[in-house]
């Protein structure tokens, strides 16, 4: 166990649907990253919040949004979902702001979308 | 821009033996960050190794170690002794020190340790 607790660890929905992950950082973290990991596009990164504010966004499409609560946990919108938003979207926490020794990452959600 | 480039996407290796993983990159940036993370059936990131780019020792740690040339833009991974918990996918990853947040990952090599 990395510490980082995504929830739910399966999700099957239809496209055009709506769907939220959750993320609980490890304890003492302040920062989370989120993920996506895709047969064709690879791991790439989406966003990155710390201590409640949004830090740095990579490649995430409009119709995703992402917040981090005052108790640390982050949420993952996916909205209007579409089949190729089918991946493994894996959260990541770390103690600051920068990362430089790495993340810890949590076991990811797998979303299929049918 | 980061580019990120394994050119192996399978090896294998007999349990025991030594395996070299290869990992190419490119940037302008002269201080940065290079990781191996290992990704196992399970699924879960796990790092391995990291190293930093300013300094010339390579990175060790107990069976996995790194050859690190900054010039030809190079940072392999030495498995030695392979175990069978060594299969998994083994993605290498490099990260900016002016920002450290973001990873830049390859595609991935997948390793089998056969027994």
């Amino acid at each position: 166990d990395s510490g980082v607790t995504q929830t739910p660890k399966h999700l099957i929905t239809a496209t055009g649907q709506r769907v939220t992950l959750r993320c609980s950082p490890r304890s003492g973290d302040l920062s989370v990253y989120w993920y996506q990991q895709s047969l064709d596009q690879g791991l790439q990164f989406l966003i990155q919040y710390y201590n409640g504010e949004e830090r740095a966004k990579g490649n995430i499409l409009e119709r995703f949004s992402a917040q981090q609560f005052p108790d640390l946990h982050s949420e993952l919108n996916l909205s209007s979902l579409e089949l190729g938003d089918s991946a493994l979207y894996f959260c990541a926490s770390s103690v600051g702001g920068a990362a430089g020794y790495g993340y810890t990452f949590g076991s990811g959600t797998r979303l299929t979308v049918v | 821009a980061q580019t990120v480039t394994q050119s192996q996407p399978e090896m294998s290796v007999q349990e025991a033996e030594t395996v070299t993983l290869s990992c190419t990159y490119d940037t302008s940036e002269n201080n940065y960050y290079l990781f191996w993370y290992k990704q196992p059936p399970s699924r879960q990131m796990i790092l391995v190794i990291r190293q930093e780019a300013y300094k010339q020792q390579n990175a060790t740690e107990n069976r996995f170690s790194v050859n690190f040339q900054k010039a030809a833009k190079s940072f392999s991974l030495k498995i030695s002794d392979s175990q069978l918990g060594d299969t998994a996918m083994y993605f290498c990853a490099f990260m900016m020190t002016n920002t450290g947040n973001q990873f830049y990952f390859g595609t991935g090599t997948s390793l089998t340790v056969i027994p």
